[in-house]
């Protein structure tokens, strides 16, 4: 699988946008980006994943270049609700089933 | 998405005993992975356990340690033998959403404190 790299940590402000880079060289042709969300004591949780260029939902938007070797997690005017560990992995769906999480990176909303 | 029930959502337990942790979902699954995440760190898959076939385990797990059962498709069963204090961590388990789109859904963990 390859390898992610992310920010430790980042600060922001209620009603900020953030916006969290992952580099992943070592992409392959196949794999894709996902990224997960992980509140104190509870499980991570499917943000959102995307193969190329531009992906939104109702939580967050992803972008990624066309290299594909960096990604970035947008988060729109964040809460304090928003405050946890953000998570991003990449593989193919199905085929690499074993997900590798990384250090991810804390993000602390504060008022 | 799928719903996972994970028991019990934690416990203390003496050094030397053991703990059965189980993981429920509401719908039937190929896959199960357990996951071990220890105090302020990422998580590490343990293993992937399959319906009717013995469970597949990563580098620095055994099965002696961490026996899993998985009689059907939508439970499974961790054991934490002999417990030490290096085992005290959050235990979670997984499944993958079924179009594989969706990511993977993760139960709420086991807080495992070892005393």
């Amino acid at each position: 699988l390859a390898k992610t790299t992310q920010p430790i940590s980042m600060d922001s402000y209620e009603g900020q946008e953030v916006n969290i880079t992952c580099s992943h060289n070592n992409i392959a042709t196949n794999d894709y980006i996902t990224w997960y969300q992980q509140f104190p004591s509870q499980g991570p949780r499917f943000i959102i994943q995307g193969y190329k260029t531009k992906v939104t939902n109702e939580v967050a938007s992803l972008f990624i270049p066309a290299d594909r070797k960096s990604s970035t997690l947008s988060l729109p005017r964040v809460s304090l609700s928003d405050t946890a560990v953000y998570y991003c992995l990449v593989g193919v769906p199905f085929n690499d089933y074993k997900l590798s999480f990384g250090a991810g990176t804390t993000v602390t909303v504060r008022a | 998405s799928a719903v996972i029930s994970q028991k019990p959502s934690r416990d203390i337990c003496q050094r030397g005993t053991s703990l059965t942790i189980q993981c429920q979902v509401d719908s039937q699954v190929t896959m199960m992975f357990w996951y071990r995440q220890q105090p302020g760190q990422s998580l590490t898959l343990i293993a992937t356990a399959n319906q009717g076939s013995e469970a597949t385990y990563e580098s620095g797990f055994v099965i002696d340690k961490f026996p899993i059962s998985r009689p059907n498709l939508t439970f499974s069963t961790l054991t934490v033998s002999n417990m030490s204090p290096e085992d005290s961590s959050i235990y979670l388990c997984s499944v993958e959403e079924g179009s594989g789109g969706n990511g993977y859904t993760f139960g709420s963990g086991t807080r495992l404190t070892v005393v």
